[in-house]
């Protein structure tokens, strides 16, 4: 089976940093993404990784452990707008995708 | 840009009624998925297509069936809806190799009376 484990809620204040953690446990794994969701809107693509370690992109990096089933999502200089649902997903292999049930981040002034 | 459209934002139905939500991809994806998302359950797949004609069942099938003719629709059929079935539904189209990174449509909300 699949179970991925995210914060439901958190909060953190304009300019500065959060980390939003993911616990995975899945049958088979051929990757992990972040995507984020505005409200109201379709979730969009932020990052994937497949290789233990760090990526980064701009504002945003994210991390995998693959032998801890574990990876975090972290935003740098957080920015209003940036406050949205922020879903991790693992691809378990066969195209098949699944979901956290997501961490909605607030930011405030 | 990958674009993907769904044919409806908004439908209400009754219950008992048959229901198909369309959903067309303009990038010669392979993969097309259906999921529904609802509060405090995130998004469950319901069924994905990586070829035509081909479907797999997601984790919650139960109530829902599939169509691909063409490459670039992938259809979600209610055959009798239920209020149950009131949630948000989301389809995606990816490539078959690499990441499988997913594309989502707007979504359609569906609210079953």
């Amino acid at each position: 089976g699949q179970n991925i484990d995210q914060p439901t809620e958190m909060t953190a204040t304009e300019g500065a940093i959060v980390q939003i953690n993911c616990t995975y446990q899945t049958s088979g794994f051929n990757g992990l993404f972040w995507y984020q969701q505005h409200a109201g809107e379709a979730p969009t693509f932020l990052s994937y990784n497949v290789l233990d370690g760090l990526e980064e992109k701009g504002r945003f990096s994210s991390f995998l452990s693959r032998s801890k089933g574990y990876s975090y999502l972290l935003l740098k200089e957080l920015q209003m707008k940036d406050s949205a649902s922020y879903l991790c997903a693992v691809n378990g292999g066969y195209q098949k995708v699944t979901f956290g049930t997501g961490t909605k981040l607030q930011v405030i002034p | 840009d990958v674009k993907v459209t769904q044919s409806s934002r908004y439908l209400v139905k009754r219950t008992g009624e048959k229901v198909f939500l369309e959903c067309v991809q303009d990038m010669d994806h392979e993969n097309m998925f259906w999921y529904r998302q609802d509060p405090g359950l995130g998004l469950r797949l319901i069924y994905f297509s990586y070829d035509v004609k081909m479907k797999e069942k997601g984790d919650i099938p139960e109530g829902y069936s599939v169509s691909r003719e063409k490459k670039e629709r992938f259809s979600l059929i209610l055959e009798s809806a239920s209020t149950n079935q009131t949630s948000m539904y989301l389809c995606a189209s990816s490539v078959l190799s690499g990441a499988n990174v997913l594309t989502f449509g707007a979504g359609s909300r569906l609210t079953v009376l």
